[in-house]
């Protein structure tokens, strides 16, 4: 079955310290992995996708088949990264799958 | 990028009774999406609804507890019917512009059944 996993609900860190959001998904064939992101009163919106490879407001998630793991990292946390993050899965076709979501606190 | 809003925000029903939450785009789309997030849970998709045709529902959901309506390509509406307070929830409307993996979402409609 197809699955994502965020076994965080709540991950807390102080401002300056690296950040890593854990995302593992279950899913047999070859996964497009995504970030999402929802800032407090705003709506969910996409961070970032694995097939980009790409740094957005300096964070970063490597595709890791072998432990099949999606984390979300950042070297130096701010506090305006405060926000509920979620994982999420696309098999190929219009459907999308979420994990539970992780909330981060930055703490001043 | 996509513009959707969402009606109503938030509502609070009795049990027994139906409310319709609409979804606006500010383009054309050909599939918008309706998704439900219960308290402390992921984002479940209910239906798919495809304009000029019957929506396609997900395993656990039925027409006749969610009916959906497409009728042009910028508008839609999901109703829940028969409320129960298992029904609290964010529902929320979505669609792809691209096949690339970003979906827009609307605001969320909140949900409280008494």
């Amino acid at each position: 079955a197809q699955r994502v996993t965020q076994p965080e609900k709540l991950l807390s860190v102080f401002k300056g310290a690296p950040v890593e959001l854990k995302c593992n998904y279950s899913y047999s064939g070859s996964p497009e992995l995504f970030w999402y992101v929802q800032y407090s009163r705003q709506r969910l919106q996409l961070l970032l996708r694995h097939i980009s490879r790409e740094s957005i407001k300096g964070f970063t998630a490597d595709l890791n088949k072998g432990e099949t793991s999606f984390h979300l990292k950042k070297p130096f946390a701010q506090e305006e990264d405060s926000a509920m993050y979620y994982c999420a899965l696309n098999s190929g076709t219009y459907k999308y799958i979420f994990g539970t979501g992780t909330r981060l606190k930055v703490l001043a | 990028s996509a513009v959707i809003s969402q009606k109503p925000s938030r509502d609070i029903c009795q049990r027994g009774t139906s409310l319709t939450i609409q979804c606006q785009v500010d383009s054309q789309v050909t599939m918008m999406f309706w998704y439900r997030q219960q308290p402390g849970q992921s984002l479940t998709l209910i239906a798919t609804a495809n304009q000029g045709s019957e929506a396609t529902y997900e395993s656990g959901f039925v027409i006749d507890k969610f009916p959906i309506s497409r009728p042009n390509l910028t508008f839609s509406t999901l109703t829940v019917s028969n409320m129960s307070p298992e029904d609290s929830s964010i529902y929320l409307c979505s669609v792809e512009l691209a096949r690339n993996g970003e979906l827009f979402f609307g605001e969320g409609s909140r949900l409280t059944v008494l």
